[in-house]
């Protein structure tokens, strides 16, 4: 069975700093891997996948994400930090035919 | 064109009472998945619906829980005899068809609270 794992409940940055969100994931096939963005009161928007091919994955706002068969990782970073990107970030793989596996998620605070 | 809806988008409860929770998809869409989201727990897989196909149950917690897809579109998931451990934000979401690779679109939640 599938599963993920996400190192850090919360992650603290600075404004226009470096955002890395770090995600594990245990798979027995070719996983498809997703990242999605949670803001308060919100319900869970998309932020990027990988299913095949080019392993660097570019998504929406800046993030993009590379998936590591070898490390069984898919690492989601933003060169820049905004205010905005302040959110809860979960990384999930499919289990099956299309049922998401989530981690517990990361919690996102940027400091001005 | 409309994003995935829920409603309410608040329940409060008293324990022992059954609830149900409306979920209306993406048009065109024909998966459709609840989800739990707990303090404790995380984000759960519950129960999806692929067209006419049979639904995976296998995320349900209790036979407490059950779900309905009406005309392939519109679901209803109820929960009977609420607990206490019952409270969480319940997420639905839809796609396009049942596939690993699709992105699934989640509605706002509800809320639910059992006192």
């Amino acid at each position: 069975a599938q599963s993920v794992t996400q190192l850090g409940s919360h992650v603290s940055v600075s404004e226009g700093a470096l955002v890395l969100l770090r995600c594990n994931y245990s798979s027995s096939v070719p996983p498809y891997l997703f990242w999605y963005v949670q803001y308060p009161n919100q319900g869970l928007q998309l932020l990027l996948k990988y299913t095949t091919g080019a392993t660097l994955v570019k998504g929406i706002n800046g993030f993009e994400a590379e998936f590591k068969k070898s490390e069984t990782s898919f690492h989601l970073t933003k060169p820049s930090a905004h205010m905005s990107d302040a959110a809860e970030y979960f990384c999930a793989v499919a289990q099956g035919w299309g049922k998401l596996i989530f981690g517990q998620g990361t919690e996102l605070s940027v400091k001005p | 064109g409309a994003g995935v809806s829920q409603s309410p988008s608040n329940k409060v409860t008293e324990k022992g009472k059954d609830v149900e929770l409306r979920c209306d998809p993406i048009s065109g869409h024909t998966a459709l998945y609840w989800y739990r989201q707990s303090l404790g727990q995380g984000l759960e897989f519950l129960i999806y619906f692929q067209g006419n196909s049979a639904p995976d149950k296998s995320g349900l917690p209790s036979d407490r829980f059950s779900a309905e897809r009406t005309g392939g579109s519109v679901s209803t998931l109820t929960i009977q005899r609420t607990q206490q451990e019952d409270s969480a934000v319940y997420l639905c979401a839809s796609s396009l068809e049942y596939s690993g690779s699709n992105e699934q679109f989640f509605g706002p939640g509800t809320r639910l609270t059992v006192l």
